[in-house]
């Protein structure tokens, strides 16, 4: 079985600060890991995957991800907040251990930034 | 990139009437789509896979008399609520999947039993 933990329900941070947002996860075979965004009231938008190729992962409107094996992580990061990345954001893990591809959600973390 | 049209983005509805929710794909065929449900300051759960020309799988506990799911073409799935009560209220969303292991989501539904 596969699971996702999201270390943070909530992250704040003032803008042009640093983002962290952590993700660990377990799965019994080679897994594909997503990062989503929502913001109120929308639906998801996918912000970069790892799929078993470089383990540094860039996506998009800045935030990158790197996969740690060892650690079993996947956390994302943006070198600098900006009001408009104020939103939900889900680490996902998905996996083809039964050639069935499972999305399993992190319960989110809620990113606030601050002027 | 892959289009997943989710309509309509909000409705409200008295209790008892029904309510359908449809999810297109809009420059791509899917045959598999996903139906979830999300709660207020919850993660997304999964209520069901439809696959296109045969049966949803239902996740364990959601009712499949009360959530019906269409999957008549490769474009198109929609998801019924029947006889809707006030604790049907959520946000419901879809996904198409988009290769092996990747899928693209509907901009979700905001449902509102009165």
């Amino acid at each position: 079985a596969q699971s996702v933990t999201q270390l943070d329900s909530h992250v704040s941070v003032s803008e042009g600060t640093p983002v962290l947002l952590r993700c660990n996860y377990s799965s019994s075979y080679s897994p594909s890991l997503f990062w989503y965004v929502q913001h109120p009231n929308k639906g998801l938008q996918l912000l970069l995957k790892y799929t078993s190729a470089a383990t540094l992962v860039k996506g998009i409107n800045g935030f990158e991800a790197e996969f740690k094996k060892s650690e079993t992580s996947f956390h994302l990061t943006k070198p600098s907040a900006h009001m408009s990345d104020a939103a939900e954001y889900f680490c996902v893990v998905s996996d083809l251990a039964s050639g069935y591809s499972t999305l399993t959600f992190g319960k989110g973390t809620m990113l606030l930034v601050s002027p | 990139g892959a289009v997943v049209s989710q309509h309509p983005s909000r409705v409200i509805c008295k209790s008892g009437t029904s309510v359908k929710i449809e999810c297109r794909s809009l420059d791509f065929q899917a045959t598999t789509m996903f139906w979830y449900r999300q709660f207020p300051k919850k993660s997304l759960m999964l209520m069901a896979t439809s696959n296109e020309g045969s049966k949803a799988t239902y996740e364990q506990g959601v009712e499949k008399d009360k959530f019906l799911i269409n999957h008549a073409s490769l474009t198109l799935s929609t998801l019924t609520v029947t006889s809707a009560h006030p604790e049907d209220s959520s946000f419901y969303i879809c996904s198409a999947r988009v290769g092996p292991d990747e899928a693209f989501f509907g901009q979700g539904t905001r449902l509102t039993v009165v």
